[in-house]
């Protein structure tokens, strides 16, 4: 089974501060993914990262950043939190196999910035 | 722009009914397909993937794909309670990596 896993289930954090989001995957996948997601807008992609230091930008990275220093590890960084950050976070790994990869999710943060 | 459209619903079925959940793509060259099970709070899980034209069958669950009319489906059968969740559908081009979701679309089984 694969098993990815995030820092934390719940999180709250002040205006301005910076915030790490971890995610790890036990299974030795390439392929990474951080997602924010809320209501009426559905799963946005924020950052994805095929390998160790590669990173690629999604379709919403401004007030993010990314580090891939391992495989297994993927974080998702809040230079300055601002409360339209407040969401939850996903993020997910690609396991091969068929015809093209499935993504798998962790559980989620849920972030709140007050 | 490519697109995943789904109806947000809420859709209503009776328990023990079939659920028929739809999806129309914008991509003409997608290759996966994808139904994901979303509870309140909680993360998506995979339920179903399916390549080819025609049906899938997993269980309750049977994945309905056609690539000429850009529409995928997902059937569940003898609905339970336990499947009011949402469902996302989800398209991989096969050029990258990357999925692109539609917003979801919630169901509700009436006991």
């Amino acid at each position: 089974d694969v098993k990815v896993t995030q820092s934390s289930r719940y999180l709250v954090k002040r205006t301005g501060e910076k915030v790490f989001l971890e995610c790890v995957q036990d299974m030795d996948h390439e392929n990474m993914f951080w997602y924010r997601q809320d209501p009426g807008l559905g799963l946005r992609l924020i950052y994805f990262s095929y390998d160790v230091k590669m990173k690629e930008k999604g379709d919403i990275p401004e007030g993010y950043s990314v580090s891939r220093e391992k495989k297994e590890r993927f974080s998702l960084i809040l230079e300055s939190a601002s409360t339209n950050q407040t969401s939850m976070y996903l993020c997910a790994c690609v396991v091969a196999g068929g015809l093209t990869d499935t993504q798998y999710f962790g559980p989620g943060t849920r972030l709140t910035v007050l | 722009q490519k697109e995943v459209e789904q109806n947000s619903g809420p859709l209503s079925v009776p328990e023990g009914a079939i659920a028929s959940l739809n999806c129309t793509y914008s991509d003409r060259v997608s290759q996966s397909f994808f139904w994901y099970r979303q509870y309140s709070g909680k993360s998506p899980e995979l339920i179903m993937s399916i390549y080819s034209n025609g049906d899938k069958e997993d269980g309750r669950f049977t994945a309905q794909l056609n690539k000429a009319s850009q529409y995928v489906s997902l059937l569940i059968r003898d609905s339970q309670p336990s499947d009011s969740a949402t469902y996302l559908c989800a398209v991989n081009s096969g050029r990258d990596d990357k999925i692109i979701f539609g917003k979801g679309t919630r169901l509700h089984i009436l006991p």
